[in-house]
């Protein structure tokens, strides 16, 4: 039974550029949610969604965008990078939303954004 | 309010020892608390989640203790072995409504000695 897988796993940009993370949810699961999670830190909750919509975000600017596509698979986007947006995204996977399966979450090992 | 703090940031222990990671929160209306095992290059991984309505529960080695009215919780590992080495995150959450927000501490890097 495959977890949550993640692509790219690591990958290098430039400040003012633009990258796109994917993720693929676990079999099962509906709701995907986003977290950042900068080096010796906690993750930090980004957005979240459910029904191809986004249904709660974090603190994050604009520059931070997702998408989640019929088959529950999803997208972050962030545009205009800065150099502090160096970290390791994860992706986790869960069951709906407002319940308690919602908080049930299975991430993923991540993509390691590095900004230059 | 919305935080969670965590502590210690770092800790060693021998084979067979006991290590405790505290967490503290303040809003109340938190209602879910899991704590999460991360290794280097992995992503974190739930190990044990606690309810508010019990103030202690087990789980193998792990075992959380809860204290509501002091808004405490606590992450103990009982005969810890060298595999047990790795980064643990408290987190907090409210299930209802919207839930799946999960609000990490800063996390502990456990080293457990041979």
């Amino acid at each position: 039974d495959a977890g949550v897988t993640q692509s790219p796993t690591h990958l290098i940009k430039t400040r003012g550029q633009q990258v796109t993370l994917r993720c693929s949810p676990k079999s099962g699961h509906d709701t995907v949610s986003w977290y950042q999670q900068a080096l010796g830190q906690g993750p930090q909750f980004i957005f979240q969604y459910y029904e191809e919509e986004e249904r709660q975000r974090g603190n994050f600017p604009d520059r931070f965008s997702g998408h989640q596509f019929p088959n529950y698979s999803s997208e972050l986007n962030v545009n205009a990078l800065l150099l502090g947006d160096s970290a390791l995204y994860l992706c986790a996977s869960s069951l709906g939303t407002g319940g308690f399966g919602a908080n049930v979450l299975t991430f993923g090992a991540g993509s390691r954004l590095t900004v230059l | 309010q919305q935080q969670v703090k965590q502590s210690p940031q770092s800790l060693i222990v021998q084979k067979g020892g006991i290590p405790i990671i505290n967490c503290a929160y303040e809003n109340t209306a938190f209602d879910y608390f899991p704590w999460y095992q991360q290794f280097p290059g992995k992503g974190p991984a739930l190990l044990i989640a606690i309810r508010p309505d019990v103030s202690e529960k087990k789980e193998g080695r792990f075992t959380i203790s809860f204290n509501k009215s002091a808004k405490q919780f606590s992450l103990h590992i009982m005969d810890s072995q060298p595999g047990d080495s790795a980064t643990y995150f408290c987190a907090a959450s409210i299930i209802k409504p919207g839930g799946g927000k999960l609000i990490f501490g800063q996390g502990t890097e456990l080293s457990v000695k041979p």
